[in-house]
């Protein structure tokens, strides 16, 4: 199985500032269609999660651009450029190229 | 606007059986794989199965395999998981999601196994 391994596990963050979190895979996961599916996802206190960037850097519709993703290879990152209160809550990155899909542990993203 | 309402959650002994449905609106749901994801109280997400759009195809977790089973019904836009043998480790909030990536996702049933 792939597993994801996301640090930091907690993420003190302050408004405005710069926010980034890691997603490191045990393997290459890249799909025999030449596409990594490396996804990000916000889970925010209460509610269902919601998915933010598909295939390592696209954002979802709807979704801030102060979020983007990154990486290849095993590396991945989650930034958001300027941390607000809203984005308050745990975020997870996923993979759906080899089964089992297979998710990182999550990291809470707080507000110092 | 794309909706998936999953419903059957409930408190079953363990051994036992549910069935669980995630009906689904706001897009052409024959064209879209489907997929089942839970989380076990305070705990992170752990995928459970996914269905080809036609249900021609299906894959499970280890953890559900032989257990659980998938299907769908398209005529109804209707999305089942079946949980047979449950075991208080089956005990989590299971969402349902569009296709392979989870792209939408519904708000959750809660199945306690106690």
């Amino acid at each position: 199985d792939v597993v994801l391994t996301q640090s930091p596990l907690s993420q003190p963050a302050t408004l405005g500032q710069p926010a980034s979190i890691s997603c490191r895979s045990s393997e290459i996961f890249v799909h025999s269609n030449g596409d990594t599916y490396l996804n990000w996802f916000q889970q925010r206190p209460g509610q269902s999660p919601r998915r933010l960037i598909y295939k390592v850097s696209n954002r979802d519709s709807g979704v801030p651009d102060r979020f983007s993703g990154s990486g290849s290879g095993t590396d991945f990152t989650l930034k958001i450029s300027r941390v607000e209160a809203e984005d308050v809550g745990v975020y997870y990155c996923m993979q759906s190229t080899h089964w089992p899909h297979t998710f990182g542990q999550g990291t809470k993203l707080e507000i110092k | 606007e794309v909706q998936l309402l999953e419903s059957g959650g409930a408190l079953v002994r363990p051994g036992g059986s549910l069935r669980l449905s995630c009906a689904a609106s706001g897009f052409t749901f024959s064209d879209y794989a489907m997929t089942w994801v839970r989380q076990a109280p305070g705990k992170g997400l752990e995928w459970v199965s996914t269905i080809s759009h036609n249900g021609g195809g299906t894959n499970y977790a280890d953890s559900v395999k032989g257990r659980f089973f998938i299907s769908r019904d398209n005529s109804k836009n209707t999305l089942f998981l079946q949980m047979n043998t449950l075991t208080p480790a089956d005990t989590a909030v299971y969402y349902c999601a569009a296709n392979w990536h989870c792209d939408y996702w519904g708000q959750g049933a809660l199945v306690t196994v106690s």
